[in-house]
């Protein structure tokens, strides 16, 4: 058990361009979810899959943002046409059905 | 819909006083409750969970936590804090069998501690 793991841990972009992160959770675990965390605030959702079905968006992802699961592995979620209010962390989960999520280290987004 | 409200932005203790960080919850269906502690910077670790049986749940670090159906609360609790112990603390419900698949977080709880 490796964890989850993200990458890039830390992004800087200029704004209008694209940007895509990538997730590969604890293997065999077949939830998968991403959040949106900005400065003194909690995880916010804003997307699950279940394999490599995308299961329940939030209405925070607008759409500019797009997240795949190709075979149930990894995952990654893009931001097209990124602009500063985007700048927060990126957080990734996983989990076993109806058990804990465990996280991974993030990706901080800053948009310039 | 479920939600959870942690309703101290801040928490200050010194080194090796007693600590209790609040969380209510509001779930339509029997919770699953957990506190995770976030480090700046960082992802978020699991402390502690609670899915039935025992109220009253042991953690890591030294962390316990109790539910009370009847107060709609998970508080956390730690006998004496250390230094280390400075992070943010986030309450979460869910996801559990026949209730939301998401887990939904408060807005945290920043912990500091003098010494």
């Amino acid at each position: 058990d490796t964890g989850v793991s993200q990458n890039p841990r830390h992004k800087i972009t200029k704004r209008g361009q694209n940007v895509t992160f990538r997730c590969d959770p604890i293997s065999e675990h077949n939830r998968l979810y991403w959040y949106r965390q900005t400065l003194g605030q909690g995880p916010e959702f804003l997307t699950y899959f279940q394999n490599e079905a995308q299961l329940e968006k939030s209405r925070l992802l607008s759409d500019r943002f797009s997240a795949e699961r190709p075979k149930g592995s990894f995952s990654t979620l893009e931001i097209q046409r990124t602009e500063q209010g985007d700048s927060a962390m990126y957080l990734c989960a996983s989990s076993r059905r109806n058990t804990e999520a465990f996280f991974g280290q993030g990706t901080r987004l800053t948009v310039v | 819909a479920q939600s959870v409200t942690q309703p101290d932005i801040h928490i200050t203790v010194s080194e090796g006083a007693s600590l209790e960080l609040r969380c209510n919850y509001s779930y339509g269906a029997t919770p699953y409750l957990f506190w995770y502690v976030q480090s700046p910077g960082q992802g978020l670790q699991l402390l502690l969970k609670y899915f039935s049986g025992d109220t009253l749940v042991q953690g890591i670090k030294g962390f316990e936590a109790e539910f009370k159906r009847s107060q709609s609360s998970f508080n956390l609790r730690k006998p004496s804090v250390h230094w280390s112990d400075a992070a943010e603390y986030f309450c979460a419900v869910g996801p559990s069998a026949g209730g939301s698949y998401i887990p939904t977080f408060g807005r945290g709880t920043s912990l500091i501690v003098h010494p």
